[in-house]
């Protein structure tokens, strides 16, 4: 079946610092692949997204590229902010009969950056 | 644009009682998702709608929970009786159509306690 895992929080940065949240999938066809971010008390939203090996999807200063060689959709920011404080989850998409339209969600992984 | 608007947003209720989650979702949108997030987990699917017709309910506990969609807008997700293992936050998601590239919007949740 199709699987998400992800790198385990909380990660806790200073600001500035360099963020990376490891993701890598297991899934049958071709997926579309996606970040999405839950900042406290708030829906999940989508950060960025990748539908095709090697898109390289970006928004808000983060990055992630799709590289289905390795099966990884890594996200990365050069320099966060406080306000980059949130839980960060990986998914993807896949276009088959049993899972058309699906979203399948890694656990989450829990990003402080401190003053 | 309004987003997915969800309520109530937080719930306690009994062990054994009934309880209903409402979700309007964006205007236009003909899939409407339902999710289960328990604590420090991603997201579940539990149902799929579209428009009226629910397409993917593989992963609803058919038992005790139910769903509907009358006219295609607004859904109700219900659950009777409740259990212990219920208490999590239901989410509420729309896309304009259900292709596995599509951004799916989130609503922020219902969080539900069963005591």
């Amino acid at each position: 079946g199709n699987s998400v895992t992800q790198m385990e929080g909380p990660v806790t940065l200073s600001e500035e610092a360099f963020l990376t949240i490891n993701c890598t999938y297991t899934a049958t066809g071709y997926p579309s692949l996606f970040w999405y971010v839950q900042y406290p008390g708030e829906g999940l939203q989508l950060l960025l997204k990748a539908t095709k090996a090697d898109d390289k999807g970006s928004n808000k200063g983060f990055e992630a590229t799709y590289r289905k060689e390795t099966t990884s959709f890594h996200l990365e920011k050069g320099s966060v902010q406080v306000s980059d404080s949130a839980v960060y989850f990986c998914a993807l998409s896949v276009s088959t009969t049993d899972s058309w339209g699906k979203l399948q969600f890694g656990a989450g992984t829990q990003v402080v950056v401190t003053p | 644009e309004a987003g997915v608007v969800q309520s109530p947003r937080y719930k306690i209720i009994e062990k054994k009682q009934p309880v209903a989650f409402w979700c309007n979702p964006i205007s236009g949108h003909n899939t409407l998702y339902w999710y289960l997030q328990n604590l420090g987990q991603g997201p579940e699917l539990l149902i799929r709608y579209e428009n009226e017709e629910a397409v993917d309910d593989s992963q609803l506990p058919k038992d005790r929970f139910s769903a509907e969609r009358l006219k295609g807008v607004d859904s109700t997700l219900k659950i009777q009786p409740a259990e212990l293992g219920d208490s999590a936050v239901y989410l509420c998601a729309s896309s304009p159509d259900s292709g596995s590239y599509n951004e799916q919007f989130f609503g922020p949740g219902t969080r539900l306690t069963v005591l």
